[in-house]
């Protein structure tokens, strides 16, 4: 397909264990941001890929959390020793321009840290 | 303390019926206001998109109305579908790179 695609859909881990949230961007798009959601509230911004630079990782919580962009396409977001409180979907988004007003979302990763 | 702020929580309609979703905001300033439609286990669809120098945007049966003066937001969604089902979330970019500010949403149920 030629949406934003991210894997695994459905993530369970036990605490303290690490994982890696994967995003493949649509092809070409410059912009890409990850996103935390917890239930019942809007995605709060994490941190924001302009091609491989990072941008801005203001949004992320702990030093646990790091993501990178290589090469400038494909994302992961490690996640290392979860804690319960990690719990939520993960968003992944990107968009074509700099000024990202056409901003396409993956479905998101849930995260569940027993 | 969010700044954006959204009201009703949650709401059923009957379908065919009209209703009107409020977002008030103290976010100052931004570049764009935008309302996004997200259905249960998916991301964020966009649905309507205003600069600051813009009152009102249409996208079919959604309209959003934007009045900077009492710093208020609304989308007013006619003749609502099933398929209307779903969080309708008010968002706020702003910044050098449009970081967005996202409210909570607001939950719409639409039944028959």
């Amino acid at each position: 397909g030629a949406g934003v695609s991210q894997s695994p859909r459905y993530k369970v881990a036990k605490r303290g264990q690490d994982v890696a949230l994967r995003c493949d961007p649509i092809s070409g798009h410059v912009s890409l941001f990850w996103y935390q959601q917890a239930l019942g509230q809007g995605p709060e911004f994490l941190t924001y890929f302009q091609n491989e630079a990072q941008l801005d990782k203001s949004g992320l919580p702990s030093d646990r959390f790091f993501a990178e962009r290589p090469e400038g396409s494909v994302s992961t977001l490690k996640i290392q020793r979860t804690q319960q409180e990690d719990s939520a979907v993960y968003l992944c988004a990107s968009s074509t321009t700099a000024t990202n007003e056409k901003l396409f979302f993956g479905s998101g990763t849930q995260l569940s840290v027993l | 303390k969010n700044q954006v702020e959204q009201s009703p929580q949650s709401l059923i309609i009957l379908e065919g019926k009209n209703c009107t979703l409020q977002c008030n905001y103290t976010v100052s300033p931004f570049s764009n206001l935008r309302w996004y439609k997200q259905d249960t286990g998916r991301g964020p669809v966009s649905l309507t998109i205003m600069t600051f120098s813009e009152n009102t945007k249409s996208n079919g049966r959604y309209t959003a109305t934007l009045d900077a003066d009492t710093k208020q937001s609304s989308l007013h969604i006619t003749a609502s579908q099933l398929s209307d089902s779903a969080s309708y979330i008010c968002v706020f970019a702003g910044g050098s790179w449009g970081k967005l500010q996202f409210g909570a949403g607001t939950q719409v149920v639409v039944t028959p």
